[in-house]
């Protein structure tokens, strides 16, 4: 069964202090994994897409890559406003172009 | 350009009542799918309507069901609610093509919930 697991669940970081989220997948067939960013209450904002491992992606302070079993989002030097709970989701064959969720990663940066 | 819209924000029901949730695509975009999002959890997929015509179904009852217009716009439908089903759904719309993967962008979402 294809599955998508986020760590951590929770995240709090200083302002200024870099880390990593990590999203780690069992998919036969990888045809894209995709990062979104969810805000309380609102509809999930699309990041990324990434379709093959050695695949780089940058966003301001966002940086998303991908190995052939997991994909990192790398948050440098993160700010206030990028407290949020970051979603991965895949495409698989099997399952069309449905996409499938973690449950996400919310990330809280205090100043 | 307009990103994907959904009506209403929010909406309270009783249990065993009908409800429905419309939401139009970003401009553009052909095909509509819905996801329901229970508070913690990441978006399930409900289904997916291209061409005015259910294209993919996800694990949920025959209680969900949905419809598309020649606009491309959408309903979702969901008859005699249940507590659980207490959620906030998604719609996202896209531009698929047959040998690629395509991002899906979603709306700000309905709240239901079932009292």
């Amino acid at each position: 069964e294809d599955q998508v697991t986020q760590s951590p669940e929770a995240l709090r970081l200083q302002e200024g202090e870099s880390s990593s989220l990590n999203c780690s997948y069992t998919v036969s067939g990888l045809r894209g994994l995709f990062w979104y960013r969810q805000d309380p209450g609102k509809g999930p904002e699309f990041l990324f897409t990434l379709y093959s491992a050695g695949e780089e992606k940058e966003k301001e302070r966002l940086k998303a890559t991908l190995t052939k079993k997991e994909s990192f989002l790398h948050i440098t030097a993160p700010k206030p406003e990028d407290s949020a709970t970051y979603l991965c989701a895949v495409q698989a064959p099997q399952a069309g172009t449905a996409l499938i969720f973690g449950k996400g990663t919310t990330l809280s940066v205090s100043s | 350009d307009a990103g994907v819209t959904q009506s209403p924000t929010h909406l309270i029901k009783t249990r065993g009542q009908q409800v429905t949730l419309r939401c139009s695509p970003k401009s553009g975009h052909d095909t509509v799918s819905w996801y329901q999002q229970a508070l913690g959890q990441g978006p399930q997929f409900i289904f997916q309507y291209y061409e005015e015509e259910e294209r993919q179904r996800g694990n949920f009852p025959d209680r969900f069901s949905g419809h598309q217009f020649p606009n491309y716009s959408s309903e979702l439908n969901v008859n005699a609610l249940l507590l659980g089903d207490s959620a906030l759904y998604l719609c996202a719309s896209s531009f698929p093509r047959l040998t690629s993967t395509d991002t899906q962008y979603f709306g700000p979402g309905t709240r239901l919930t079932v009292l």
